[in-house]
Order: C-alpha cells, then sequence, then structure tokens
C-alpha cells in the first residue's frame, strides 16, 4: 500500500513564527488531507487538497501531485494552534486513506 | 449537518466483559471507517464498509473484534472479550462515493480496559 511520510517529527515554535510541514507519499493519490488532532483528540479536517493550493485563513496547503508531496503552511502560529498535524492519502475509490505519523507542533507563548 | 456521532465518548470496562462503539455517519456518505489510535501503532484502519458492505477487515486484530453495519446511518465495532491491549480510542469517519470531499471523522471513543 501507500506510504506516507511526514518531517519533521516535532516542531516548537514561539507565537508569531511561520512554519512549513511536509507530507511526502509513495503513489499518486485521488485523496490527500490534512488533519489537526487537538489537545482533546479530536481530528480536525484541515484541507482536502489532491492537487493544488487552498488557503484558510493563517493557513494553506499545496500538493503537488506529481513531485508526491504536500505541504502545510502555518503563518503568524499561535498557541491553539499546538497539537499532532497529520497528512493521510489513498490511491482509489476503494482503497483505505492511509495516515503519516504526524507532526507534532508546540507553540509557546 | 451534524457531523458523524459516535457514542459512548468514553468507556471503561473490565477485562473479560464485551464492549459495543456505535457510529452514526453523515446522511449522504456511503462509505464508513472504523480506525484505532495508539501511541505505539498510530492510526491504523480496523475495517470499512461501502454501501453497508465490509469491504476490506483486515485490519481488524482478531475474532474478538467484529462490525456491522445494519443500514446506512448506524454501525457497531464489537470487542468480546475485551482486554487491557484493546486500550485505545477508536475513531469512525466516513465518506461521500469514491472519497470525493475527504473523510470526516467522529469525535472518538476513549476504551480503557482494567
Amino acid at each position: 500500500g501507500i506510504q506516507v511520510e511526514q518531517s519533521p517529527p516535532d516542531l516548537i515554535l514561539q507565537e508569531g513564527a511561520n512554519s512549513t510541514l511536509r507530507c511526502n507519499f509513495s503513489d499518486s493519490v485521488n485523496n490527500l488531507q490534512w488533519f489537526h488532532q487537538n489537545p482533546w483528540g479530536q481530528l480536525i479536517n484541515l484541507f482536502y487538497i489532491p492537487s493544488g493550493t487552498k488557503q484558510n485563513g493563517r493557513l494553506s496547503a499545496t500538493t503537488v501531485a506529481t513531485e508526491r508531496y504536500s505541504l502545510l503552511y502555518i503563518s503568524s502560529s499561535q498557541t491553539t494552534d499546538s497539537g499532532v498535524y497529520f497528512c493521510a492519502a489513498y490511491t482509489g475509490a476503494n482503497s483505505k486513506l492511509t495516515f503519516g505519523k504526524g507532526i507534532t507542533l508546540s507553540v509557546r507563548p | 449537518d451534524a457531523g458523524v456521532i459516535q457514542s459512548p465518548r468514553h468507556e471503561v470496562t473490565e477485562m473479560g466483559q464485551e464492549v459495543t462503539l456505535r457510529c452514526k455517519p453523515i446522511s449522504g456518505h456511503n462509505s464508513l471507517f472504523w480506525y484505532r489510535q495508539t501511541m505505539m501503532r498510530g492510526l491504523e484502519l480496523l475495517i470499512y464498509f461501502n454501501n453497508n458492505v465490509p469491504i476490506d477487515d483486515s485490519g481488524m486484530p482478531e475474532d474478538r473484534f467484529s462490525a456491522k453495519m445494519p443500514n446506512a446511518s448506524f454501525s457497531t465495532l464489537k470487542i468480546q472479550p475485551s482486554e487491557p491491549r484493546d486500550s485505545a480510542v477508536y475513531f469512525c469517519a466516513s465518506s461521500r462515493p469514491g472519497g470525493a470531499y475527504g473523510y470526516t471523522f467522529g469525535s472518538g471513543t476513549r476504551l480503557t480496559v482494567v
């Protein structure tokens, strides 16, 4: 099955800083999503982005499908951005959504 | 849209007892997934259904685990008998046909087996 790798595994930021989180995947994808797992354990869908670029407030994401990677940008980080960011992908209509191991982000005041 | 609804939010049970987790997918979504999250293994897919039919249950750990989807608006994941190593957060997710617009996850059930 598809392999999903995320980097870096951990990230510590000062409030207000910008950051880039990376996701590499081993095969062509039909679906690529970024999730934020907050301190209460909820998995919040940030972006559905199998290709192209999307923006939502301070967050934006870009997927370059031909080169098999996706990037999540966080600008002007806030303490509420802390948590674990997961990238997940799948390759077809009946295949499973495979998750990376996640990136743990800590934003300090 | 109430989202994917899971119950209970927390469950504490004694080893050997039967545990049933419940999920109501988003109306109009025809695919339903059960995931388990642990520190050691991360998020792993247990089973998924398309149009109420189980498609892939290769992630179900063993015969103690079973899942059903009797209709388009309800699914259960049952563990019998439960063991301490089953302690984890269990998530249910649903999606439109082909995963269009992505998967939506429920809030999860935190299971503790003592």
